[in-house]
């Protein structure tokens, strides 16, 4: 039972450049999110996709782009990387839509940008 | 979402039931009350939810007020791994753009020997 996943675990990289955090899920939920955490703020929803080839911006989407060309696959990417998107990366999923609905996550992606 | 107010730390002792409080005085009547906890370094866990009613599972369990303005998260036989940040969430259907879990600052859970 892999559950869902993320890769890499961490990363650095350097102002500018362009970086894709992956997330895996087997159990072929509907719904897929992106959150980071940062001191402070908590948990924030940065995209979410609601099945294969559709998706939309939550709380702050500027920066990043996402894809979900595979019920299975959520990446995340960082077109330009910069300081201020050091932080933890928190992929989840759930079934369907609803307040009934859990959301389960993964271990987390920790990135720098130097 | 409703706003949740949660007490910041707790100790409790190993092989003790665990009791941690949650207030949503402010509740609506469709909305969802979620626990989730964090354990250092690791993504956010799933414990148990509930709508009106009292419910159990394997890991805990969840009690509702009658007016379901509080909750207690009850942890039966705490144990050293238990030690973690809990949150409680309360949660509206989601809408357009509503689609997140809010989580707050929640409650920091220590396991004492």
């Amino acid at each position: 039972d892999a559950g869902i996943t993320q890769s890499p675990r961490y990363k650095i990289t350097e102002t500018g450049r362009q970086v894709t955090l992956m997330c895996h899920q087997t159990w072929s939920h509907s719904y897929m999110f992106w959150y980071r955490q940062d001191l402070g703020h908590g948990l924030r929803l940065i995209y979410y996709s609601a099945a294969a080839d559709i998706t939309d911006k939550g709380e702050v989407p500027d920066g990043y782009v996402v894809s979900r060309s595979k019920t299975e696959n959520f990446p995340l990417t960082l077109e330009s990387a910069t300081r201020s998107q050091t932080s933890v990366y928190f992929c989840a999923s759930s079934r369907a839509r609803g307040a009934r609905e859990t959301q389960y996550f993964g271990p987390g992606t920790r990135l720098l940008v130097l | 979402d409703a706003k949740t107010t949660q007490p910041t730390s707790m100790d409790c002792a190993e092989g003790r039931a665990a009791n941690l409080p949650c207030n949503h005085s402010t509740i609506s009547g469709n909305e969802y009350v979620y626990w989730y906890r964090q354990i250092h370094s690791q993504g956010p866990q799933y414990i148990i939810h509930g709508l009106k009613n009292n419910e159990t599972n394997e890991m805990a369990s969840l009690i509702i007020t009658e007016d379901r303005k509080s909750s207690t998260l009850i942890l039966p036989h705490a144990t050293l791994r238990d030690t973690a940040v809990y949150y409680c969430i309360v949660r509206v259907p989601p809408n357009f753009g509503n689609e997140k879990l809010t989580f707050g600052t929640g409650t920091r859970l220590t396991i004492i020997p």
